[in-house]
């Protein structure tokens, strides 16, 4: 099973709202990223968590929260939100250690109005 | 210069052909090479993973690695209307982050 789920599929938002955004893999996996991609642009990387611990943050603004509650969830956290933070937001996963293949799970697609 | 070079397309190709899809990357470091398949408004699919120089094949799929030139590809034989999607390099060191190239729009025409 190399399935990486995200839920929901689909966000629409207001500037003032606050949202999550959450992903979960059963592979055993202890890296986890979180991915921003705009239309026909590739994967930018937003965060990685190794070992539940945050690792990497690409400068992403603070309005963007990660948030890793055990070895198979990611969460997302979003508030106030731009319009131009509209994109899919990919999360993977990947065995830790000299196996390098992420696996990417289908996405959020989020619309900030 | 961008780590990972891929010319974006779009290609187009009539149904059967064969498909060459070739990325360069600068940084010598670079011991896993992957291919990614990604449908419109889709996550990507891990499509072929290699480590190092050489060949890989998997049915319709293959992946080559030349670390000499720093030069990956990616080759579709009798291409399908299905194949049509955009197709992402990507690189990685050992225990880093993966690096994407600029991703491949791939249309086969029936």
């Amino acid at each position: 099973d190399t399935e990486v789920t995200q839920t929901p599929k689909h966000l629409v938002m207001g500037m003032t709202n606050k949202k999550s955004l959450k992903c979960e893999q059963h592979m055993g996996h202890r890296a986890m990223y979180w991915y921003k991609q705009k239309a026909k642009k590739p994967p930018e990387l937003m965060f990685v968590y190794s070992y539940e611990k945050l690792s990497i943050n690409e400068s992403v603004p603070s309005r963007f929260s990660p948030e890793c509650p055990n070895s198979s969830l990611l969460n997302l956290h979003l508030h106030a939100l731009q319009p131009e933070d509209s994109a899919l937001y990919l999360c993977a996963s990947r065995l830790a250690g000299n196996t390098d293949t992420q696996y990417f799970g289908p996405g959020t697609r989020l619309t900030v109005l | 210069q961008k780590e990972v070079e891929q010319d974006p397309g779009p290609l187009s190709v009539p149904e059967g052909a064969i498909v060459s899809l070739n990325c360069t990357y600068s940084n010598s470091a670079f011991q896993y090479f992957m291919w990614y398949r990604q449908y419109s408004r889709k996550g990507p699919e891990l499509l072929m993973y290699t480590y190092s120089s050489g060949n890989k094949e998997d049915g319709r799929f293959t992946a080559q690695v030349d670390k000499s030139s720093k030069y990956i590809s990616l080759f579709i034989r009798d291409s399908q209307p299905s194949d049509s999607a955009t197709y992402l390099c990507a690189t990685s060191r050992v225990g880093g982050d993966m690096r994407f190239g600029a991703g491949t729009r791939l249309t086969v025409k029936p």
